[in-house]
Order: C-alpha cells, then structure tokens, then sequence
C-alpha cells in the first residue's frame, strides 16, 4: 500500500541551526501539506502546497519557514534558524484532491531543539 | 470562524466496554468534511474515516462506528467491545469545502482512550 515517507525520523539541533525535514508524499497525489503537533498537544496546520506553489498557511508558518518540492517527489519543510518553541513532531500529508479528500500522513520527524 | 472541540481529554475503560468519543465542531461552510484519526503510541496518524456534510447516514465498520447529526453539530464515535489495541490518542477534524486548493484540516485536542485489560 503507498505511503507518504519522513525522515529523520529524529533530530536533535541546536538553537539558531537550520533543519530540513524531508517527505516523499504518495506517487499521484497533487496536494502537499506540513502539520505540526507540540507534544501532548493537537495538531496544528503549517502550510498546504499545491501546482509547486503555497495555497494556504498559517499564523505560525512564519519567515523561518519554507517549503519545496525540488524535484518531483521530496518536499521539504526547512526551519532556517530553529527556537527551543519548534521543537515537535512534524508531519507531512498529502492527498489526491484539494478539497475533498482524506489526507494520508507520513510517520512524522520529530525535532528536538536544544 | 471553524472550530473543533473534543471535551473529553481523556478516558479510561475496561476491555469490552463499548465507548463513544465526542466531537463537536463549528464552520460556517455548508460544504464540509469531518474526519477521525487515531494516533497510537508510535506516534503515526491514522486515516479512520471522512464524512461530507450532505451525507448524515451513520457508518458502521467492524467494532467502529460514527454518528453524525448536522442539527448538533457533532460527529460522534462509538468503539464497540473494545481492545487494548485501541488505545491511543483520537483526533476529530474538520475541513471546509469551499477551499479547492488544499483545503487544511483543523483538529480538535484528541481524546486519550486508554482500554485496560
């Protein structure tokens, strides 16, 4: 059964540092989207990507964050200068269509910020 | 403004108990999309089922099923007989419809169901 895949599962930065979260969404799916879920907390929306540009995003998707597909099957979340607040775990989701249906999760990459 | 509340934070039954977690959203789209995921220890988020607002005939799958009534505004799921194996965190989230370009999800705190032997 296709998936979507993260890595690392795990990583442990230090403040300031920059991190790459890495995701291989599932083959023929066209909408792409990062989630993120403080520990013991809910999961949060960060951004939705879609025809290789952002559609939507939220208040916490901030100038440190980016995404990219760079070339037609990884996208990444990058953190350009990580705070001890981004430590969580990291989900990436696709699905086939926009509006209507399921998203499909990857395991998550879980981040710790020293 | 959309909303999903989960009032039950956490709850605790014993192996066989029949149990039903609440949901209770807000949107002012009169297309939209409920959805339940379940996240075991491991920490994974898992696809359970998606309803559309037209749709409020109840779903039945195995020992799950979900109740949806538009009138409450809430979308309710009931594990029959359960396990251990359904412990885990349960997440009730909402998308509106109007969004075609990748409509985002919104979740609810989750509901820690613990089934003890």
């Amino acid at each position: 059964e296709p998936e979507v895949t993260q890595t690392p599962s795990h990583q442990v930065t230090q403040m300031g540092q920059e991190v790459i979260l890495r995701c291989v969404p599932i083959s023929n799916h066209l909408y792409f989207y990062w989630y993120r879920q403080i520990l013991g907390q809910k999961v949060e929306f960060l951004v939705s990507f879609y025809n290789n540009e952002i559609s939507e995003k939220s208040e916490i998707f901030d100038d440190q964050f980016s995404v990219e597909r760079p070339d037609g099957s990884n996208f990444t979340l990058k953190i350009r200068s990580t705070k001890l607040e981004d430590s969580a775990m990291y989900f990436c989701a696709s699905s086939v269509g926009g509006g209507t249906g399921e998203l499909f999760f990857g395991e998550g990459s879980r981040l710790t910020v020293l | 403004a959309q909303k999903v509340t989960q009032a039950q934070t956490e709850i605790s039954v014993v192996e066989k108990e029949d149990v039903t977690l609440d949901c209770v959203y807000e949107t002012r789209d009169t297309t939209y999309y409920l959805f339940w995921y379940k996240q075991p220890p491991s920490g994974e988020l898992v696809f359970l089922i998606r309803r559309n607002s037209f749709d409020e005939q109840n779903e039945i799958s195995g020992r799950y099923s979900w109740n949806f009534q538009k009138s409450t505004s809430s979308f309710n799921f009931t594990i029959t007989a359960s396990q251990v194996v359904d412990s885990a965190v349960y997440f009730c989230a909402l998308r509106e419809g109007r969004s075609n370009q990748g409509g985002k999800l919104i979740f609810g705190q989750g509901t820690e169901l613990s089934v003890k032997p």
